[in-house]
């Protein structure tokens, strides 16, 4: 079965550090995600991706993140100056995006297993 | 923001049905209430969707009240596995609202 596979796994880090969070999403799929949970926290949106750029951030994603597409298969979170309070596990998401008659539709989101992000 | 409102915990004996409820009663018409899991740690599993009609996966049924108001997900044999915190969630499906947001959903605990 298709999934979405994150690197790495959990990655130490300095405060102000940069850190690269990596993502293949499912291969056929069109929009992509990322979200966070800090511990015992809810999951939240950060930012959605299509057709080469954001579609949607909340205010969680500042000038500190960005995100990529750099190549076919690869979609990456970059937080460019860790802050303690950037600990967290941080989820990949994609899901299908077509047409359903005229109107452009998303399908259902399926989830990585996450990066957790220590900030130290 | 969750439009949602679930019950914070709930039990349920292993090999029973697993019924856990949710309100939605501010949902638009063109918005499908979606339902995920979380264990543990883990990255949020799918489960099941549906729009008004009851559906049936695999994994769980989903029963939707004709007002669309509430909604129920059934696991119909709960498994130690099945434990874990389940979220409700109404999203549209075009761009702009395609976007899944979280609550603090059920947790679900099956004891054996």
């Amino acid at each position: 079965e298709p999934e979405v596979t994150q690197t790495p796994s959990h990655q130490v880090t300095q405060m102000g550090q940069e850190v690269i969070l990596r993502c293949v999403p499912i291969s056929n799929h069109l929009y992509f995600y990322w979200y966070r949970q800090i511990l015992g926290q809810k999951v939240e949106f950060l930012v959605s991706f299509y057709n080469n750029e954001i579609s949607e951030k909340s205010e969680i994603f500042d000038d500190q993140f960005s995100v990529e597409r750099p190549d076919g298969s690869n979609f990456t979170l970059k937080i460019r100056s860790t802050k303690l309070e950037d600990s967290a596990m941080y989820f990949c998401a994609s899901s299908e995006a077509g047409t359903s008659g005229s109107i452009f539709t998303t399908g259902e989101l399926f989830f990585g297993e996450g990066s957790r992000l220590t900030v130290l | 923001d969750a439009k949602t409102t679930q019950p914070t915990s709930m039990d349920c004996a292993e090999g029973r049905a697993a019924n856990l409820p949710c309100n939605h009663s501010t949902i638009s018409g063109n918005e499908y209430v979606y339902w995920y899991r979380q264990i543990h740690s883990q990255g949020p599993q799918y489960i099941i969707h549906g729009l008004k009609n009851n559906e049936t996966n695999e994994m769980a049924s989903l029963i939707i009240t004709e007002d669309r108001k509430s909604s129920t997900l059934i696991l119909p044999h709960a498994t130690l596995r099945d434990t874990a915190v389940y979220y409700c969630i109404v999203r549209g499906r075009w761009a702009g609202a395609n976007n899944l947001f979280f609550g603090t959903g059920t947790r679900l605990t099956v004891i054996p």
